[in-house]
Order: structure tokens, then C-alpha cells, then sequence
């Protein structure tokens, strides 16, 4: 069976403030797919990033990073100084081809930042 | 270019009734997806369209729900006899029909009370 876990439920961190978000995955699966997806206040889910199981490089984009290592089957997601905007429900989403295409949601991390 | 659209945003209905929801993926979207969200969760996979066909239901789709997709372009999600547990925001997902896999990219949502 497949499973994603998301253990902080919440975290409340002051601007500037640099913060990582857990995610930790299940699945006996080789070939997967990884997925981060944040969801503001107005509530639609948005994109960040996809990773494949063969791709264990870690990514950059701007104040995110992403941690992938498949030994602890992690995949974390890090903001480098925090910003008000940031505040969101952080979900992290695993796809395996043999549950076909649909993700698989963790319960989510709510992100607080304040000014 | 529009994103995903769904209508309505929200549904208000009384036990028993019956409701339906829309949605409109991304132009030249082959795939769409319905999951379902309740409060402190992440969404739960529904059912999946590759173009006009049905590939995949989860459990979670009982009897009373019914997905269609007749011309491979817009979804409408009907449930029938509806249920207090029912409630919950139902959110309709598209991705590109290239590959496996890709970033799903999520609409609105259509939130639905069942008084």
C-alpha cells in the first residue's frame, strides 16, 4: 500500500525565519513520482515541484529547496526566509503506476508566518 | 488561458437531495481527475478520466456518486440522495495526456453542506 506522511501538522515560524516541512512516503514501488503542492487561504491547490524516484538530486527554485533521499523514503521541502506570503497548507503527494495516476495526499503541514 | 473552472463554488442542500457539479479542465487536457477534501485532510482520490473514459474509481465513490465525461472535455460529478458526510470541497484536477504522471493542476473547488 501506498502511504504519505506528514507529521508536523503545524508550524508558526516569524518572517525571515528558514523552515523545512517533513514528508516521508510509503510505497514498494521502484518507479514513483513526488509531489508538493501548497494551498493558500483561498484555497486552490498549486504546484511546486514533481520529482521522480530515479531523480535523487536535490532542486532549488528561488527561497524553495527540496531534500529527496530515498534511503529515509523523505522528501522534504525547505523556505529559506520566510515570508506572510508563505502561510498555507503545504501538502506533499506520491503517484505510483500501479494506482494508475492518482496522488496520494498527506494530511498536509499548516504554515504560519508572521510579521 | 484559464485555469481549471468549477461551478458552482458552493452547494448548499438538504439531506436527500441530489446534486451535481461541473467542471472544465484546461483546454487540450486529456486527463481529468474529481478528489474530495474534508476539513484537516488532504484530498482523497475519486476517479480519473482519460479523455471520455472512465479508467479508475476508488472505493470512495459509492454508489450514489456518478462521473461523466461525454466529450472528453467537461466532468460533471452527480451524488445522489445526498448525505451528511457527504460534505466536503470537491475538487476536479487536469493534466496533460504526454506521459505519466504529470503535475495534475487543481481548480477551485465546489464546496457542498448537506444540512
Amino acid at each position: 500500500a501506498q502511504k504519505v506522511t506528514q507529521a508536523q501538522t503545524e508550524i508558526s515560524v516569524v518572517e525571515k525565519e528558514d523552515v523545512t516541512l517533513d514528508c516521508v512516503y510509503e510505497t514498494r514501488d521502484t518507479t514513483y513520482y513526488l509531489f508538493w503542492y501548497k494551498q493558500p487561504p483561498s484555497g486552490e491547490l498549486v504546484f511546486l515541484i514533481r520529482r521522480n524516484s530515479f531523480d535523487e538530486q536535490n532542486e532549488i527554485s528561488g527561497r524553495y529547496s527540496w531534500n529527496f533521499q530515498k534511503s529515509t523514503s523523505s522528501f522534504n521541502f525547505t523556505i529559506t526566509a520566510s515570508q506572510v506570503v508563505d502561510s498555507a497548507v503545504y501538502f506533499c503527494a506520491l503517484s505510483v503506476n500501479q494506482a494508475g495516476t492518482a496522488l496520494i495526499f498527506g494530511k498536509g503541514t499548516t504554515l504560519s508566518v508572521s510579521s | 488561458d484559464t485555469g481549471v473552472s468549477q461551478d458552482p463554488r458552493h452547494k448548499i442542500t438538504k439531506r436527500g437531495q441530489n446534486v451535481t457539479f461541473r467542471c472544465d479542465p484546461i483546454s487540450e487536457h486529456n486527463r481529468l481527475y474529481w478528489y474530495r477534501q474534508t476539513l484537516g485532510q488532504g484530498p482523497e482520490f475519486l476517479t480519473y478520466f482519460q479523455n471520455e473514459a472512465q479508467l479508475e474509481k476508488s472505493r470512495l465513490l459509492s454508489d450514489r456518486f456518478s462521473a461523466e465525461r461525454p466529450k472528453g472535455s467537461f466532468s460533471t460529478l452527480e451524488i445522489q440522495r445526498t448525505e451528511q458526510g457527504d460534505s466536503a470541497m470537491y475538487l476536479c484536477a487536469s493534466s496533460p495526456g504526454q506521459g505519466v504522471n504529470n503535475e495534475q493542476f487543481f481548480g477551485p473547488g465546489t464546496r457542498l453542506t448537506v444540512l
